[in-house]
C-alpha cells in the first residue's frame, strides 16, 4: 500500500535530550515537511525538503533540524534547544507539482517531555 | 491572526442533518484546500477547488468559493456519525508551492447518532 509512515506514535522525552522522529513515503513523492500542531491550533511548518539533499527553514526551525538523504525519508530531530517540544508532529508530503498540490500526511507522532 | 480562519469554532449536529463550515482567509490563493482529521490521527485531504472555480462536488461534500470574499464554505450532507472529525482549511497561495500553505485553526464537528 502507498503511504507514509510516521514512527512511533508516541515518544516521551526528558529534560535535554534529543530525539528523532521517523518519516518514510513510498509514493515517490519529491517534497517533504514537517508539521507541529498545538491543541486548539492550526499546523506550523517546522522544516521542508523539496528534493533530496535540499532542505529549507519553515515558520519555526528553531530547535529542530532535519536531513533528507533519501527521497523516501526526511527524518525530524528534536534537539534540546527547543524549549517546548511537547506537541503532536505530522509529516506529509507531495508531489512537488504546481498544479496538484494536494499533500499525504503520516498518522503523527505525539512528543511529550517528562 | 492566521490566513485561514474556520468558522464556527465548533459544532453538534443530530445524524442525517447537514453541517455548513466556513473559512475566511486574507491573500490571493491559487487554491484552497480541505482536510479532515479525526482525534490523534493525521489529516486525510478531502477536496481541492482552484481560484477558478466557484464550486465542487465529492460526494456527500459540497465546496464553494468566493475569492471577491475570500471565503470558502464546506458543505457535508447527510451526515453520519463517522463524520465526527475535525475540519480544516488550507489556502496555497498564488506564488508558492505546497511549503507555503497555511492551515487554519479548523472547526471540530460532533455528529450525534
Amino acid at each position: 500500500d502507498g503511504g507514509i509512515t510516521q514512527s512511533p506514535k508516541y515518544l516521551f522525552r526528558k529534560e535535554g535530550q534529543n530525539v528523532t522522529l521517523s518519516c518514510e513515503q513510498n509514493l515517490n513523492h519529491d517534497a517533504m515537511y514537517w508539521y507541529r500542531q498545538d491543541p486548539g491550533q492550526g499546523l506550523r511548518l517546522i522544516y521542508y525538503s523539496q528534493i533530496v539533499n535540499d532542505f529549507q527553514k519553515g515558520d519555526i526551525a528553531e530547535g529542530y533540524s532535519v536531513s533528507r538523504e533519501k527521497k523516501e525519508s526526511f527524518p525530524l530531530t528534536v534537539t534540546s534547544a527547543q524549549k517546548n517540544p511537547t506537541a503532536f508532529y505530522l509529516c506529509a508530503s507531495s508531489s512537488g507539482d504546481r498544479v496538484r498540490t494536494e499533500a499525504f500526511f503520516g498518522q503523527g507522532t505525539r512528543l511529550t517531555v517528562v | 491572526s492566521q490566513q485561514g480562519e474556520e468558522d464556527p469554532q465548533a459544532l453538534s449536529i443530530q445524524e442525517g442533518e447537514n453541517a455548513t463550515m466556513n473559512c475566511s482567509y486574507k491573500t490571493s490563493i491559487n487554491n484552497l484546500q480541505w482536510y479532515r482529521q479525526n482525534s490523534g490521527r493525521g489529516l486525510v485531504h478531502l477536496i481541492l477547488i482552484r481560484s477558478n472555480e466557484r464550486e465542487k462536488h465529492s460526494g456527500r461534500l459540497r465546496v464553494t468559493l468566493d475569492t471577491s470574499k475570500k471565503s470558502s464554505s464546506l458543505l457535508i450532507t447527510a451526515s453520519r456519525a463517522a463524520d465526527t472529525a475535525s475540519y480544516f482549511c488550507a489556502t496555497v497561495p498564488v506564488s508558492g508551492g505546497y511549503q507555503k500553505v497555511t492551515f487554519g485553526t479548523g472547526t471540530k464537528l460532533q455528529v450525534i447518532p
